[in-house]
């Protein structure tokens, strides 16, 4: 069965701290995609990233960067040098492939960054 | 380029009534899901909807069913309301229906049952 597992429930770190989100996924199946979304307190998810199965290179973009590692079942997410606008509740996703685009959330992390 | 809008922003209603909220896809898009995301939760996929019609569903009763229009644009239908359909409903639109393309979410309406 398809799961993903968010372990941390709240993080609170100081601005310019690094934190990261960690994500863990079950799936039977050997294509699929991971995804992260950030819900600010405005409702909207907005999209981050996405992976396919076969592409384990690690990627940065500005501040984020994304570990991807299948032998672990994992798919981590690092902000570096938090801001107060990273504030939100961030989501780890898995979809399969071929399947009717469903995407399976994780329960999500509330990562609160103070001044 | 016009992002997934979702009306109305906010609704309250009784058990036992009957709710349809409404959603206007991403242009381009041609695939509409929708969510369910309680407090403290994450999303719980309800159905999808593709060339209007329902392309897969998630572990929901009968009485959720939806719509979608030849614009793509779409409605979620809830019957019989329960108090535990309080929920903030979201409406996704996409380039595929096959879950390799990202979702592109609207704000959400936030309904209340009471």
């Amino acid at each position: 069965a398809q799961k993903v597992t968010q372990a941390q429930t709240e993080i609170s770190v100081v601005e310019k701290e690094d934190v990261t989100l960690d994500c863990v996924y079950e799936t039977r199946d050997t294509t699929y995609y991971l995804f992260w979304y950030k819900q600010p307190p405005s409702g909207e998810l907005v999209f981050l990233i996405r992976r396919n199965s076969f592409d384990e290179q690690n990627e940065i973009s500005g501040r984020y960067s994304w570990n991807f590692q299948k032998s672990t079942s994992s798919f981590n997410f690092t902000i570096t040098a938090s801001q107060v606008v990273d504030s939100a509740v961030y989501f780890c996703a898995l979809s399969e492939a071929g399947n009717t685009g469903k995407l399976i959330f994780g329960q999500g992390t509330t990562l609160q960054v103070k001044p | 380029e016009t992002g997934v809008t979702q009306s109305p922003t906010h609704l309250i209603k009784t058990r036992g009534q009957q709710v349809t909220l409404r959603c206007s896809s991403q242009s381009g898009h041609n695939t509409v899901s929708w969510y369910q995301q309680a407090l403290g939760q994450g999303p719980q996929f309800i159905f999808q909807y593709y060339r209007e019609e329902e392309n897969g569903r998630g572990n929901f009763p009968p009485r959720f069913s939806g719509l979608q229009f030849p614009n793509y644009s779409s409605e979620l239908n809830v019957n019989a309301l329960e108090l535990d359909d309080s929920a903030l409903y979201l409406c996704a639109s996409s380039l595929s229906r096959w879950g390799d393309s990202p979702l592109h979410f609207g704000n959400g309406t936030r309904l209340t049952v009471t």
